[in-house]
């Protein structure tokens, strides 16, 4: 799986729209895009994910730059409840391993 | 959507002993599922894949005979810490690999949390 890259940290007012980038310079053709979220000691909450095209659902969107390389999520109205750590993974999927990075902390403050 | 139950979620052992965490996708069958460890403050790190009727594969450095995994069916996973010891004390996590429906990807379970005291 291609390595990811996302700071460590950021914080968004309440309300607010959360942008949050992921570097992906290598990744593969076969390699979607995931999102995945952990609020403290819980599992993983699947967000999001693509390959290509920019994707939305009710819970976030996603864009991925025309190259690949990289990707944003955006949380469109970020609520308290969406502090959490947020991983950006990429993987063929498909019964493949999902390989953690170190994520980012969202912390959303009022 | 898919779910994948996880029990216990907590659960305290003496060290020597073993612990079982089981895994079960509850509205799905999984022929995928994977175990991943978490210590505090840190990214969760995959231990093994599990294969319904066959054995694991286990990550470099993660021993086989001291973390057993069985999935004997399309809907159970087990993980059983043996000999457990004060450093197995971590976040255990489950996760199955959902392929209909509108939840497509890998649903993970809440976790067991395991203190070996």
């Amino acid at each position: 799986d291609a390595k990811t890259t996302q700071p460590p940290s950021m914080d968004c007012a309440e309300g607010r729209a959360a942008n949050l980038p992921c570097n992906h310079s290598t990744i593969s053709g076969n390699e979607y895009v995931y999102w995945y979220r952990q609020i403290h000691s819980q599992g993983p909450q699947y967000i999001i994910h693509g390959l290509k095209n920019n994707e939305t659902n009710e819970m976030a969107s996603l864009i991925i730059t025309e190259d690949r390389k990289s990707s944003t999520l955006i949380l469109p109205h970020a609520t308290l409840r969406d502090t959490a750590v947020y991983y950006c993974i990429a993987s063929t999927g498909g019964g493949n391993k999902l390989t953690f990075g170190t994520g980012t902390q969202l912390k959303v403050e009022l | 959507g898919a779910v994948v139950s996880q029990h216990p979620s907590r659960v305290i052992c003496k060290s020597g002993t073993s612990v079982k965490i089981e895994c079960r996708s509850l509205d799905f069958q999984a022929t995928t599922m994977f175990w991943y460890r978490q210590f505090p403050k840190q990214s969760l790190m995959l231990m093994a894949t599990s294969n319904e009727g066959s054995k694991a594969t286990y990550e470099q450095g993660v021993e086989k005979d001291k973390f057993l995994i069985n999935h004997a069916s399309l809907t159970l996973s087990t993980l059983t810490v043996t000999s457990a010891h004060p450093e197995d004390s971590s976040f255990y996590i489950c996760s199955a690999l959902t392929t209909s429906g509108t939840n497509y990807g890998y649903t993970f379970g809440s976790g067991t949390r395991l203190t070996v005291v």
